[in-house]
């Protein structure tokens, strides 16, 4: 499958608990993308890394929240201390495109759905 | 005023029926649309890209309106497969980035 792939694709964690996603992107894609959904609405933009570097962060993204992409492949994006606030879909997305490009298509993995208890 | 917005509905149509969905975008500096399809606890899945001069694909039609910021899809001779929420999906333009605005979607039923 040479898909947008992402792992765990449910967690349930208990408040106050640490929980860490892994996306791995379309292997030739450069850019990479976090979002947030919640039942009812549409994808929320969380961050954007152009290969590995992390480009712009969502002033929904709190200080409890931080993503990384190290060597420019796969992604993880850590929650700290999760609050019931946090429960919602988390979808990683990728494209190509360089900087300062776009209007490319992206693709998006299954995601991960977040429970906190 | 929302950056994207969007009919919730629900559209309840029958097999056969054409029906349109309506789609307005706050930022006129916007310059890539598209209409994303969802189902039910699954990932969005592109449909189709939206250009200028309106495009189609079988039976979907995407058409831009830049005067009015305006975007629609077409779909005709609706089956039962096409039942899924249609994201409405603009590009904010800045220096860095190409994330995307999602609108809060339009569901569709198709029934029998």
């Amino acid at each position: 499958d040479t898909g947008v792939s992402q792992d765990p694709r449910h967690k349930i964690t208990k408040r106050g608990q640490n929980v860490t996603f892994r996306c791995d992107p379309i292997s030739e894609h450069n850019r990479l993308y976090w979002y947030r959904q919640t039942l009812g609405q549409g994808p929320e933009f969380l961050t954007y890394f152009q290969n590995e570097a992390q480009l712009e962060k969502s002033r929904l993204l709190s200080d409890r929240f931080s993503a990384e992409r190290p060597k420019g492949s796969f992604s993880t994006l850590e929650i700290q201390r999760t609050e019931q606030g946090d429960s919602a879909m988390y979808l990683c997305a990728s494209s190509l495109g360089a900087v300062g490009d776009w209007g490319y298509e992206q693709y998006f993995g299954p995601g991960t759905r977040l429970t906190v208890t | 005023r929302k950056e994207v917005e969007q009919d919730p509905g629900p559209f309840n149509v029958p097999e056969g029926a054409t029906v349109a969905f309506n789609c307005t975008y706050s930022n006129s500096a916007s310059q890539s649309f598209f209409w994303y399809r969802q189902d039910c606890r699954k990932e969005p899945k592109l449909l189709m890209s939206v250009y200028s001069s309106g495009n189609e694909d079988g039976r979907f039609t995407a058409q831009l309106n830049r005067a009015s910021q305006y975007i629609s899809l077409l779909i005709r001779d609706s089956k039962l497969s096409d039942s899924a929420t249609y994201l409405c999906v603009v590009n904010i333009p800045s220096s860095n980035t190409g994330k995307l605005i999602f609108g809060q979607g339009t569901t569709l039923q198709v029934k029998p």
